[in-house]
């Protein structure tokens, strides 16, 4: 198993750009979260998702849209990219059991963006 | 909402001390204390769990504890190895958000050989 695959591993966008940071798994976990890592603020929830058709916004979810078409795939859209987007990005799944209580995230390698 | 405190930020000890990383979390409903290790360029990756139901659980060079009461827990590493050098993060979940995961701060550890 691959596991948790993001791509790209990095992208410079310039200000009012837009793209796709893409994710997909290979585990057939239902659950489907984005995080984005800034320096000394740990790992925030931009959104996340419990299955195919199903999403829902995290802690941060202003600037951002996602889809979730598949269980595998779970893309990021930035649309009119900010500096104050720039960050890693992490994408992450799990598989929920004994009722939602105990599942461990397995994360991806992430995406370096840089916004100027 | 669940917040969760991370301390201290930064930790350098000697190769074969101890080191330990403390946490506290808000909501006293959460259940289940993941934490992870990240090393340079890569994802976090779980290295130990604890369930509320739990006080203590060890896996050889690690262990952590939890008080449900004071609403702390705690990482401990002894023994202490240059490949322990990373980034280790506490998080807390099931609480009301359900199964949303929520991160301390982090704390980079090092370990000098």
């Amino acid at each position: 198993n691959a596991g948790v695959t993001q791509t790209p591993k990095f992208r410079i966008l310039k200000i009012g750009q837009s793209m796709t940071l893409q994710c997909t798994q290979d585990m057939n976990h239902n659950y489907m979260y984005w995080y984005r890592q800034d320096p000394g603020m740990g790992l925030k929830l931009i959104y996340y998702s419990v299955g195919a058709g199903i999403t829902d916004k995290g802690e941060v979810p202003n600037g951002y849209n996602v889809s979730r078409s598949t269980t595998e795939d779970f893309p990021l859209r930035l649309e009119l990219a900010a500096p104050s987007q720039t960050s890693v990005y992490f994408c992450a799944s799990s598989y929920p059991y004994q009722g939602l209580m105990y599942s461990p995230l397995h994360f991806g390698n992430g995406t370096r963006l840089t916004v100027t | 909402g669940e917040n969760v405190e991370q301390h201290p930020s930064t930790l350098s000890v000697q190769e074969g001390d101890s080191a330990v990383i403390k946490c506290t979390y808000s909501d006293s409903a959460s259940n289940y204390f993941p934490w992870y290790k990240q090393e340079l360029g890569k994802g976090p990756q779980l290295i130990i769990d604890i369930r509320s139901n739990v006080g203590e659980k060890k896996d050889q060079r690690i262990a952590v504890t939890l008080n449900k009461t004071a609403k702390h827990f705690s990482l401990h590493i002894t023994e202490t190895q240059p490949e322990d050098s990373a980034v280790y993060f506490c998080a807390a979940s099931g609480s009301t958000g359900g199964f949303k995961t929520i991160f301390g701060a982090g704390t980079r550890l090092f370990v000098k050989a």
